[in-house]
């Protein structure tokens, strides 16, 4: 049962250009979401996150909007650059009980010249 | 540097052969989550725990793998009779509380990489 789903494995961007990331999810419960970036060998690094009772998060060339209503989450990265180019991830967690995180399958980022 | 340390960063073992790993959190952070991450996937929460107590373990988790924490600092995660399917990354995070409740970000490790034969 996979409660969080990036649908698209990979994106090609134009450096400059705006990347644009998506994430859905099933479970109305989850009530905090956050977008992880992993480079090969590393570990996932912390990108921005989201509150669910906020629909737009901005940190720098990052930001996040969240649907509750489509349960739907995007991640927009702009101007896009050449480090970008990772894989992303999205995450979600359900309620103040549990501080487990469930992941999506994540998107490759790359971004061209 | 005083991120999330795991050691070791790979581990190459026979099938049936007990292996541990080690995670060092930030200093500051009193949870500690462990993952499992495969080819294709995003990573798989295994358990976690604040300070020494461990607070909540994945159906993931069989009974072959243990986790400590015992002084509430760095954990363990132990897997005994190791299998091919046990061939994974396993990440470790650390979070520390944060104002508002129940909004911690958690930071990883550079994990480890078991390779089972």
């Amino acid at each position: 049962d996979q409660q969080v789903k990036q649908n698209s494995p990979s994106l090609s961007v134009q450096e400059g250009r705006i990347s644009i990331l998506n994430c859905d999810y099933t479970n109305s419960m989850f009530d905090y979401f956050l977008w992880y970036k992993k480079y090969p060998a590393e570990g996932p690094t912390f990108l921005i996150s989201i509150s669910s009772i906020k629909d737009k998060n901005e940190d720098g060339r990052f930001t996040v909007f969240l649907n509750k209503s489509a349960k739907h989450l995007s991640l927009h990265i702009v101007p896009s650059q050449p480090g970008d180019s990772a894989v992303y991830f999205c995450a979600a967690r359900r309620g103040y009980n549990t501080d487990k995180l469930i992941f999506g399958t994540g998107t490759r980022l790359q971004v061209f010249p | 540097d005083t991120g999330v340390s795991q050691n070791p960063r790979h581990k190459i073992t026979k099938r049936g052969q007990n292996v541990t790993f080690r995670c060092d959190p930030i200093s500051e952070h009193n949870r500690l989550y462990w993952y499992r991450q495969t080819l294709g996937q995003g990573p798989e929460f295994l358990t976690y725990f604040q300070n020494e107590a461990q607070l909540e373990k994945s159906r993931l988790l069989s009974d072959r793998f243990s986790a400590e924490r015992p002084k509430g600092s760095f954990s363990t995660l132990e897997i005994q009779r190791t299998e091919q399917g046990d061939s994974a990354m396993y990440l470790c995070a650390s979070s520390g509380r944060q104002v508002p409740q129940g909004t911690d970000t958690q930071y990883f490790g550079p994990g480890t990489r078991l390779t089972v034969l």
